[in-house]
């Protein structure tokens, strides 16, 4: 089956610097990758995502990109901010609109003021 | 649009006793799913329904249930509960465009 490996585990940064976060995937079927945000106490929230049709993804401060041949896909925060600070997932399906998601193992993201 | 909802928030159960939560997806949303999240074993994937059919399964056991209503609401149920069932579990819906849009959890507690 699908297996997600995700870099680093923890990551912090200096506010207004950029965070980039790794992740890799195993089946080749894969085709909707998303990138959710969890909060202290909260679910994970949807922050963006990208199809295998689709190689990069911008939404104002945050960018994802697709490398379907070497199976890694990376979300890069430009300009953080300390509410940026939360554990971030990245996720794989084989779905079309991604209901068996299969996570990574998560990044706790510090960005420090 | 309201965004999806999880009843309880908060469960305490013992050890042998059987658990059913609650999720409502957001409105219009047919497709819901429920994950299990624990520091040990990250996010895992239990079950997907679509339209009050099941049409994924993750490799959990038998005793790990759940089911669709006709208004795409959705229940799991946990039987015979175990030490290891704590955990917070997840459920999210999601459209035919993309998804999917996670609830804030019910946090099982298992003594």
């Amino acid at each position: 089956g699908e297996n997600v490996e995700q870099h680093p585990s923890t990551l912090s940064v200096q506010e207004g610097d950029s965070a980039v976060i790794k992740c890799t995937y195993s089946d080749s079927a894969s085709n909707y990758f998303p990138w959710y945000k969890q909060e202290l106490g909260k679910g994970p929230q949807l922050i963006i995502d990208i199809r295998s049709n689709v190689g990069e993804k911008k939404d104002q401060r945050i960018a994802v990109t697709l490398n379907k041949t070497a199976k890694h896909f990376s979300l890069h925060i430009t300009e953080t901010q300390p509410e940026d600070s939360a554990v971030y997932f990245c996720a794989a399906s084989r779905d079309n609109y991604g209901q068996n998601f299969v996570f990574g193992p998560g990044t706790r993201l510090s960005v420090l003021p | 649009k309201a965004g999806v909802t999880q009843t309880p928030r908060y469960l305490i159960k013992t050890r042998g006793q059987q658990v059913t939560l609650s999720c409502s997806p957001i409105s219009g949303h047919r497709s819901v799913s429920w994950y299990q999240q624990t520091p040990g074993q990250g996010l895992q994937f239990l079950f997907e329904y679509f339209s009050e059919t099941q049409r994924n399964k993750g490799n959990f056991p038998g005793r790990f249930s759940g089911r669709q209503f006709s208004n795409s609401r959705s229940e799991m149920n946990v039987s015979t509960l175990e030490l290891g069932d704590s955990a917070l579990y997840l459920c999210a819906s999601s459209s035919l465009t993309g998804g999917g849009f996670f609830g804030p959890g019910t946090r099982l507690t298992v003594l």
